[in-house]
């Protein structure tokens, strides 16, 4: 079974300043994918960022990073330069084993708060 | 990436009462789209899939009799909240699986129920 743990349930960032948000995941399968979803106030689903377990480099998407260490199986999330929109919630998720329709297990989600 | 829609975007039934809600890919056909539940401050919990042409696949613990899911069509799947509970007040929210393993996420309904 798939696990994913987020253990910081809030984090505090001053703007402009980076942070990184904290995600373990557990498998056994060698094939997986990573996401990172925001999810602000109004309720949506915000794909930010992904990573497949074969790929060789970080994934970078504007101000956001994953850092991807597979052999400590985490995957945390770098937001460069905070900007007081990116106050939200946010999930790490990860695809089930190929071939069961592509779901997702998310962790219980960090909620962000950046500081003027 | 796909843009997907939900009708409505909050609904408030009285108790006995059963609610369907509209999930709308808008620009891809998807033949699987999923169904999550979400309480407040907690995370998005998989209710089930939905497969197009066939019947859904539930979650354990998930009663299929209770949320009632279609997928006629590839841009179009509902979930019918059957004779509606106060504790079954919620957010829904659904997702389409685009070309690559990314979902791409409806703007979710929130359900209360009187």
């Amino acid at each position: 079974a798939q696990k994913i743990t987020q253990t910081q349930p809030g984090m505090f960032v001053q703007e402009k300043e980076a942070v990184t948000l904290d995600c373990t995941y557990d498998t056994s399968d060698p094939s997986y994918g990573l996401f990172w979803y925001k999810q602000p106030s109004s309720g949506e689903m915000i794909f930010l960022i992904y990573q497949g377990s074969y790929d060789q480099q970080n994934a970078t998407e504007g101000r956001y990073s994953l850092n991807f260490q597979k052999a400590r199986k985490s995957a945390n999330l770098v937001i460069s330069a905070s900007q007081l929109g990116d106050s939200a919630m946010y999930f790490c998720a990860m695809r089930a084993p190929s071939g069961s329709a592509r779901q997702l297990t998310f962790g219980s989600g960090t909620q962000l708060t950046v500081l003027p | 990436g796909a843009v997907v829609s939900q009708h409505p975007s909050r609904v408030i039934c009285k108790s006995g009462t059963s609610v369907k809600i509209e999930c709308r890919s808008l620009d891809f056909q998807a033949t699987t789209m999923f169904w999550y539940r979400q309480f407040p401050k907690k995370s998005l919990m998989l209710m089930a899939t939905s497969n197009e042409g066939s019947k859904a696949t539930y979650e354990q613990g998930v009663e299929k009799d209770k949320f009632l899911i279609n997928h006629a069509s590839l841009t179009l799947s509902t979930l019918t909240v059957t004779s509606a509970h106060p504790e079954d007040s919620s957010f829904y929210i659904c997702s389409v699986g685009a070309h690559t393993d990314t979902q791409y996420f409806g703007p979710g309904t929130r359900l209360t129920v009187l």
